[in-house]
């Protein structure tokens, strides 16, 4: 059965400092990825998706970037973290088709 | 851009008790997705819906794709407690891409009284 993993879970930064997210994929292939931020519990905005390696879309301008290094890995960054990108990220992945999505159990980002 | 309205916004019920909600939107949808979320977690995927006047089941939640592919309901019979949470429905507009991009309703949050 395919699962997907995120971390770290929570996570404390100070404004200006850089940022990893990893999010990783086990027992499927090929899946397509995506990246989203949740604020105060509701509503999901897609951030990015990716439909193989190396091939990332972004959906917003934002002040964060995100790679794809290997088929089942998807990283999300900063360069320089904000006190609006506090929020909680979310990772999923669905088949090459994209009907249904799955959804990893999260990173929570509090910048200060 | 696509729209998903979802109702009610909170639901404060009694053990017991019956819950229905549903999403409506301006533009058609090939796919429903039903999701709950508890808190500090990831969305769980409840039922997915693939066709107009679909009816699906999955233990006590019963979720319908609506005939005009444009709103879909879920509801969950005889709540407990765990069911408190937050649902989300998603819907996909599929065909001619590579990959799904759900627009999601803004969720329902659902308190149970024991």
């Amino acid at each position: 059965s395919q699962t997907i993993h995120q971390w770290p879970a929570t996570l404390v930064q100070p404004v200006g400092s850089p940022l990893s997210l990893e999010c990783t994929v086990e027992g499927t292939s090929n899946p397509n990825l995506y990246w989203y931020r949740q604020a105060a519990g509701r509503g999901l905005q897609l951030l990015f998706y990716s439909v193989g390696i190396g091939q990332i879309s972004s959906e917003v301008p934002q002040n964060l970037s995100a790679s794809r290094p290997q088929d089942r890995q998807f990283i999300l960054s900063s360069k320089k973290l904000l006190l609006s990108d506090s929020g909680f990220y979310l990772c999923a992945w669905s088949g090459t088709h994209g009907e249904t999505q799955y959804f990893g159990p999260g990173t929570r980002l509090l910048v200060l | 851009g696509q729209q998903l309205n979802q109702s009610p916004q909170s639901m404060f019920i009694q053990e017991g008790e019956d819950v229905s909600m549903n999403c409506t939107s301006s533009s058609i949808f090939n796919t429903w997705l039903w999701y709950k979320q508890d808190p500090g977690e990831g969305p769980v995927l409840l039922i997915a819906l693939y066709k107009a006047g679909e009816l699906t089941s999955n233990g006590r939640l019963t979720a319908q794709f609506g005939i005009t592919r444009k709103d879909s309901f879920l509801n969950i019979s005889a709540s407990i407690p765990s069911d408190v949470g937050i649902y989300f429905c998603a819907g996909l507009v599929a065909g001619g891409t590579s990959y799904g991009k759900l627009t999601f309703g803004q969720g329902t949050i659902l308190t149970v009284h024991p």
